[in-house]
């Protein structure tokens, strides 16, 4: 089973449309979770931190499922600038686990 | 962003080249990491330096050779690499390993294409 597997779409939205998908890990020690975002032929950048059951940040929305070992990230009123590719990412034994991403493309 | 930059953004090198990647990183992390991406896969982890020091070398063949001088600097050096080794190398910092809530930062990459 890989550390960290995600569904990688994609994930095809009209604008202002919600979109959330999941990220599912194998260790069940793990300690904290990222959301990163990639732009095509960009560098990952961090979305968001996830060190205990949720954080929000404006439109997005991340949950943390211990008890599953999946951690979910929601976007609402989704913008053309959203379209990109979201990496989870785990943190085990003061190492990162990456998710393979899952694409989202928001069209007008 | 100039938080990490990395040089040179593109590469082309034959197989019997030797090149070097360059990673530069001006937030005041004490710890690099190299990570390499293929088209389609997780990024994969190569090597960790905490404090100058290698932490972690994940089983990265020896044609790949880190050099870190000092905590804001970290190479890669590249000699004899195969087709296979073509994609994009990314250089990343961050404040503290052994913290969980150590954040890293990415650098904007080198794409590599091994002819």
């Amino acid at each position: 089973r890989k550390e960290v597997e995600q569904d990688p779409g994609p994930f095809n939205v009209p604008e202002g449309a919600t979109v959330a998908f999941n990220c599912t890990y194998s260790n069940s020690a793990s300690q904290s979770f990222f959301w990163y975002r990639q732009d095509c032929r960009k560098e990952p950048k961090l979305l968001m931190s996830v060190y205990s059951s949720g954080n929000e940040d404006g439109r997005f929305t991340a949950q943390l499922n211990r008890a599953s070992q999946y951690i979910s990230l929601l976007i609402r009123d989704s913008k053309l600038s959203d379209s990109a590719t979201y990496l989870c990412v785990v943190n085990n034994d003061y190492k990162l686990s990456f998710g393979a991403g899952t694409t989202v493309t928001v069209r007008a | 962003e100039t938080g990490v930059t990395q040089t040179p953004r593109h590469l082309v090198m034959g197989m019997t080249n030797k090149k070097s990647l360059k990673c530069e990183q001006h937030l005041g992390h004490n710890a690099m990491y190299w990570y390499k991406q293929s088209a389609k896969k997780p990024l994969e982890l190569m090597f960790v330096y905490n404090f100058k020091e290698q932490t972690e070398n994940n089983s990265v063949p020896s044609r790949f050779s880190p050099e870190c001088p000092n905590s804001s600097h970290l190479f890669l050096h590249l000699h004899t690499l195969q087709p296979e080794d073509s994609a994009l190398y990314l250089c990343a910092s961050s404040q503290a390993p052994s913290l969980k809530t150590d954040t890293q930062y990415f650098g904007p990459g080198t794409r590599l294409t091994v002819l």
